[in-house]
């Protein structure tokens, strides 16, 4: 297996435009999770889908932030407007059955917003 | 406050040497720790999970400890490698399946 996929690997972006981020999950997993990490708060959970339907979405910053998951082997992580805040490293993680069970990372999309 | 706690920030050992990270945490209601180790410009693998009844759990060179009463973890690294240099994230689940994230530990193996 090609592990979790993410892209873009970079993405730099002027402040206002619309931003998406994908993901591919490891196939056969029924949840995932998409995280935000900054060396100021270090990694945090953004939402996860638990097959297909999205569980918890408190972490979600606010409603520039929108995340889809239309079927088993596809998210996305969209933010309109963008702002440079955003700027961080994203994290898309799929793992099976619950959050007990070992969760598996993509290499993350790094951000930057201008 | 659910919280999780590690120290120190970043550390500098060399090659050879052992070292000792912390994770203190005041999560409740506890359900499990795992331990991550995220290499730059990747994303976090996990190392060790520990459950509430075990006290210590190894993975080669990485051995996890955890003190479910004082609510403290540690990991041990042991004759450390320049492929340890990476940081280290200890997460904490509660029984409704929430997480929390430490902000984790640069460690650094020079030669």
């Amino acid at each position: 297996d090609a592990g979790v996929i993410q892209s873009p690997r970079h993405e730099v972006t002027e402040m206002g435009q619309e931003v998406t981020l994908r993901c591919k999950p490891i196939s056969g997993h029924d949840y995932l999770f998409w995280y935000r990490q900054t060396m100021m708060r270090g990694l945090e959970l953004l939402i996860y889908f638990n097959n297909n339907v999205p569980i918890d979405d408190s972490g979600m910053p606010e409603d520039r932030f929108s995340a889809k998951m239309p079927n088993a082997s596809f998210s996305t992580l969209k933010i309109q407007p963008s702002e440079p805040r955003d700027s961080a490293v994203y994290f898309c993680a799929s793992s099976l059955r619950d959050t007990y069970n070992e969760q598996f990372f993509g290499p993350g999309t790094r951000l930057t917003v201008l | 406050k659910n919280q999780v706690e590690q120290s120190p920030q970043s550390l500098i050992i060399l090659e050879g040497k052992n070292c000792t990270l912390q994770c203190n945490y005041t999560v409740s209601p506890f359900s499990n720790l795992r331990w991550y180790k995220q290499d730059t410009g990747r994303g976090p693998v996990s190392l060790t999970i520990m459950t509430f009844s075990e006290n210590t759990k190894s993975n080669g060179r990485y051995t996890a400890t955890l003190d479910a009463d004082t609510k403290q973890s540690s990991l041990h690294i042991t004759a450390s490698q320049l492929s340890d240099s990476a940081s280290y994230i200890c997460v904490v689940k509660t029984g409704a399946n929430n997480l929390f994230f430490g902000t984790g530990t640069r460690l650094t193996v020079i030669p």
